[in-house]
């Protein structure tokens, strides 16, 4: 069964500083990937999808992750972050039927 | 175009009480999914529907059920709701296409008490 890990519960960056976020997962077979955000009291949104070609996925608001196959990981990064960006951060791996298997998700906390 | 909306916001039980999340999508998705997001867990799936009239028991099934009477809507009912159940639950839908996006509601924030 796939699963997703997210080293991180949170993690705090100063504004301007750059980001890495970490996701490892676990899958039989070529990995469906993806990155959600959730604002405080939002939904989630999309940030970007990785399903094969190119390892380098650029997203919206800046963002970008690199599959690695050897490693397992599949790590979100952003060069210079904004205080808009503190929310919360979920990685998923795609399954059977469509469905995504979610990380317990890294909280991002932006300092002035 | 609404996207994804969920019907309420907010709701407070006693245990043992019943009630009925609603969630309804505008973007004519044939895959809807309810998930339960609690701290430190992530979201975890709890149904799911690939099509009007079908539905699938996910990660965390019991004490749910649901129907897909209409394309549009996927209903989440609680029979005799318990103190465990008290999570954010979230629906989303997608086209069924693939990994096609998707898309999520706003939520529903359910306390039991």
């Amino acid at each position: 069964a796939q699963s997703v890990t997210q080293p991180d519960i949170h993690i705090t960056v100063s504004e301007g500083a750059s980001l890495e976020l970490r996701c490892n997962y676990s899958y039989g077979a070529t990995p469906y990937l993806f990155w959600y955000v959730q604002s405080p009291g939002q939904g989630l949104q999309l940030l970007l999808k990785y399903f094969s070609g190119d390892t380098l996925v650029q997203g919206i608001k800046g963002f970008e992750a690199e599959f690695k196959r050897s490693q397992s990981s599949f790590n979100l990064r952003k060069p210079s972050v904004h205080w808009s960006d503190a929310a919360e951060y979920f990685c998923a791996v795609g399954g059977y039927g469509n469905k995504l298997v979610f990380g317990a998700g890294t909280i991002l906390r932006v300092k002035s | 175009n609404a996207g994804v909306t969920q019907t309420p916001k907010f709701r407070v039980l006693k245990t043992g009480q019943s009630m009925t999340l609603l969630c309804a999508q505008d973007m004519n998705h044939e895959y809807m999914y309810w998930y339960r997001q609690d701290p430190g867990m992530g979201l975890r799936l709890i149904h799911y529907s690939v099509g009007e009239g079908t539905t699938a028991k996910g990660e965390v099934p019991d004490g749910y059920n649901v129907s897909r009477l209409k394309k549009q809507n996927f209903l989440l009912g609680l029979e005799s709701a318990a103190p465990s159940q008290t999570s954010v639950y979230f629906c989303a839908s997608t086209t069924g296409r693939g990994f096609d996006t998707q898309y999520f509601g706003p939520g529903t924030r359910l306390t039991v008490l």
